[in-house]
């Protein structure tokens, strides 16, 4: 059954510790992508990735890391020098050559 | 920076009536133009796409109308349902799309009323 794979669904944590959402990917795409969503705010890109051990940071990256060492995996760490991390995260990937995104179920992070 | 504005940012319609939902970009390069669908606790999902060379492309109950003049595209749903209550996001995506990235709307969320 292939499709984007995100754990866990909802994540809490205490203010001032690093964080880390999985998303593994079996449908063999080259680029993969994370996402930020906030109510009234649409979707903002933090990462992305077009091929394994390199990425390029979006429009929000600040305060976020990421690491791509296998082409089925992009996880991302929300460090604690992210003023405002509580959010819904959305990992997505598409072929290297192709525009379409297939998105994942999301995790919901609650940092309080 | 690239925008794409989207409007209106809540809309309520009777079943069976249209929805319509209208987006606007700046940068004339954009040359893909998709429309996601997205569920309340879900990640969205790929509903419908246009490219400029096309004014109009229909599937089923959803249509893409596509104004290249005037840097314009729309989403109508005809018959709306109570499942098409959702959120739904415009996009926008310069040619070799490799290199650059989706730019989205900020999103409609679309309440279908019995």
């Amino acid at each position: 059954d292939g499709g984007i794979t995100q754990s866990p669904k909802y994540l809490f944590r205490k203010e001032g510790q690093n964080v880390t959402l999985s998303c593994e990917q079996n449908l063999n795409h080259d680029a993969m992508y994370w996402y930020r969503q906030d109510p009234g705010q649409g979707l903002r890109l933090i990462y992305y990735s077009q091929i394994v051990n390199d990425f390029q940071k979006g429009d929000i990256a600040e305060g976020y890391s990421v690491s791509r060492e296998k082409k089925e995996s992009f996880p991302l760490t929300v460090t604690s020098a992210q003023k405002n991390p509580t959010a819904f995260y959305l990992c997505a990937s598409s072929m290297l050559a192709g525009v379409v995104q297939y998105f994942g179920p999301g995790t919901r992070l609650t940092v309080t | 920076q690239q925008q794409v504005k989207q409007s209106p940012q809540s809309l309520i319609v009777q079943k069976g009536g249209i929805s319509i939902i209208n987006c606007a970009y700046e940068n004339t390069a954009f040359d893909y133009f998709p429309w996601y669908q997205q569920f309340p606790g879900k990640g969205p999902a790929l509903l419908i796409a246009i490219r400029p060379d096309v004014s109009e492309k229909k599937e089923g109950r959803f249509t893409i109308s596509f104004n290249k003049s005037a840097k314009q595209f729309s989403l109508h749903i005809m018959d709306s349902q109570p499942g098409d209550s959702a959120t739904y996001f415009c996009a926008a995506s310069p040619p070799n799309f490799g290199n650059e990235k989706l730019t989205f709307g900020t999103g409609t969320r679309l309440t279908i009323i019995p």
